[in-house]
């Protein structure tokens, strides 16, 4: 089964301060990659879709980067906010979803 | 706007009960995935269905069976519930293969 990785496992800001998380994986055979976003009591949400080495995706305050050849992508959150506290999961689309364990973000006003 | 809705967001079972998860959505897609979702493990798939009355294994099928019989319900069987069940469920639904997941709000089971 192939391994999705999500790093670090939890995070915990100040209001204001700019973070990344990673996610990589062994392969780069796959249709694509999948960031999610997951409140609590709240349905895990799409944020990116991923598909081509160098992609670049940006939503606002976040954005992400794929390098397929290296095997990871990085999501970037400039200025966090409270309500970005949330569970952030990536996904190995090889036509299912393979899911990391996700990064646990805390913001902090 | 996707919606894929569960039948309950909380139930408590006993062991050995019979449990059902209804899943429903409305918009038509091909694709649907039944996942649980445990402390440090991440979405493990335990079933999907590409088609009406398809299914295909997960990585953890082992003590579910599903029910596919219209394309916008997904049906989750515990036949016989155990204490190794208590998890949260969550149902998705895609389009395409490569599609994005449009996820239900999940269902916490508990089984004493």
């Amino acid at each position: 089964i192939l391994n999705v990785e999500q790093s670090p496992q939890s995070l915990h800001v100040q209001e204001g301060d700019s973070t990344n998380f990673t996610c990589s994986f062994p392969s780069s055979n796959f249709y694509a990659l999948h960031w999610y976003r997951w409140e609590t009591a709240k349905s895990p949400e799409a944020l990116f879709v991923m598909t081509l080495n160098g992609d670049e995706k940006k939503k606002g305050r976040i954005s992400a980067t794929l390098n397929t050849k290296e095997g990871y992508s990085y999501l970037y959150i400039k200025g966090s906010q409270p309500e970005d506290s949330a569970t952030y999961l990536c996904a190995l689309n090889t036509d299912k979803l393979i899911f990391g364990t996700g990064t646990r973000l805390q913001v902090f006003p | 706007d996707v919606k894929v809705t569960q039948s309950s967001r909380y139930l408590v079972k006993r062991t050995g009960e019979k449990v059902f998860l209804e899943c429903v959505q409305d918009m038509d897609h091909e694709n649907m995935f039944w996942y649980r979702q445990d402390p440090g493990l991440g979405l493990r798939l335990i079933y999907f269905s590409y088609d009406v009355k398809m299914k295909e294994k997960g990585d953890i099928p082992e003590g579910y069976s599903v029910s596919r019989e219209k394309k916008e319900r997904f049906s989750l069987i515990l036949e016989s519930a155990s204490t190794n069940q208590t998890s949260m469920y969550l149902c998705a639904s895609s389009l395409g293969t490569a599609g994005e997941q449009f996820f239900g709000p999940g269902t916490r089971l508990t089984v004493l």
